[in-house]
């Protein structure tokens, strides 16, 4: 198993232009979530979903665009980047089923810098 | 403002040493609080967790030490070793941990 995979790892952006960071899992996990890690203030939730065609808001979701059309893949758009959202971006997946639900397994990340 | 919240931001601890990494939520609702251990350049992983009807739980050399009526959470990394140098996180959800609240983080230095 791949486990979760995200791409690109680092990507430079100019303010107002559009991205979307890409996360995949190949473990069959029901849930996903993006989080973006920001210095001093841990990992903050973005959006998640609990299933395919099932997504909510996080923590901090404006700006962020997100969708879940199938179980593997849960892309993250951002419609006009701006310097706030300069931060490192975590995707992460887990299993449905009580017990082994509160696994979280992160992907490696992808930096971004927005100018 | 954060849910929860963790102190210290930083500790140097001698090879063999006990770190101890504090953690106090105000949210009653949440019953799960992990542990995520990060190292440089990786996505978090999960070291270890608790659920409130435990007042302890170790593995291995980690223990975490849960006082629901305070609200609070430590854990405790017994003999510590240069491989523990990384940041720790603690967090809490409600249920599931797929919507975890983050502390701010804790960066662990062992010296050998």
């Amino acid at each position: 198993n791949a486990g979760v995979t995200q791409t690109p790892k680092f990507q430079v952006l100019k303010t107002g232009q559009s991205m979307t960071l890409q996360c995949a899992q190949d473990m069959n996990h029901e849930y996903m979530s993006w989080y973006r890690q920001d210095p001093g203030m841990g990992l903050r939730l973005i959006h998640y979903s609990v299933g395919a065609g099932i997504t909510d808001q996080g923590e901090v979701p404006n700006g962020y665009n997100v969708s879940r059309s199938t179980t593997e893949d849960f892309p993250l758009r951002l419609l006009s980047a701006a310097p706030s959202q300069t931060s490192v971006y975590f995707c992460a997946s887990s299993y449905s089923i009580p017990g082994l639900g509160e696994t979280q397994y992160f992907g490696p990340g992808t930096r971004l810098l927005v100018l | 403002q954060q849910q929860v919240k963790q102190s210290p931001q930083s500790l140097i601890v001698q090879k063999g040493g006990i770190s101890i990494i504090n953690c106090a939520y105000e949210n009653t609702a949440f019953d799960y609080f992990p542990w995520y251990q990060q190292f440089p350049g990786k996505g978090p992983a999960l070291l270890i967790a608790i659920r409130p009807d435990v007042s302890e739980k170790k593995e291995g050399r980690f223990t975490i030490s849960f006082n629901k009526s305070a609200k609070q959470f430590s854990l405790h990394i017994m003999d510590s070793q240069p491989g523990d140098s990384a940041t720790y996180f603690c967090a809490a959800s409600i249920g599931a941990g797929y919507k975890l609240s983050f502390g701010a983080g804790t960066t662990v230095t062992v010296r050998a």
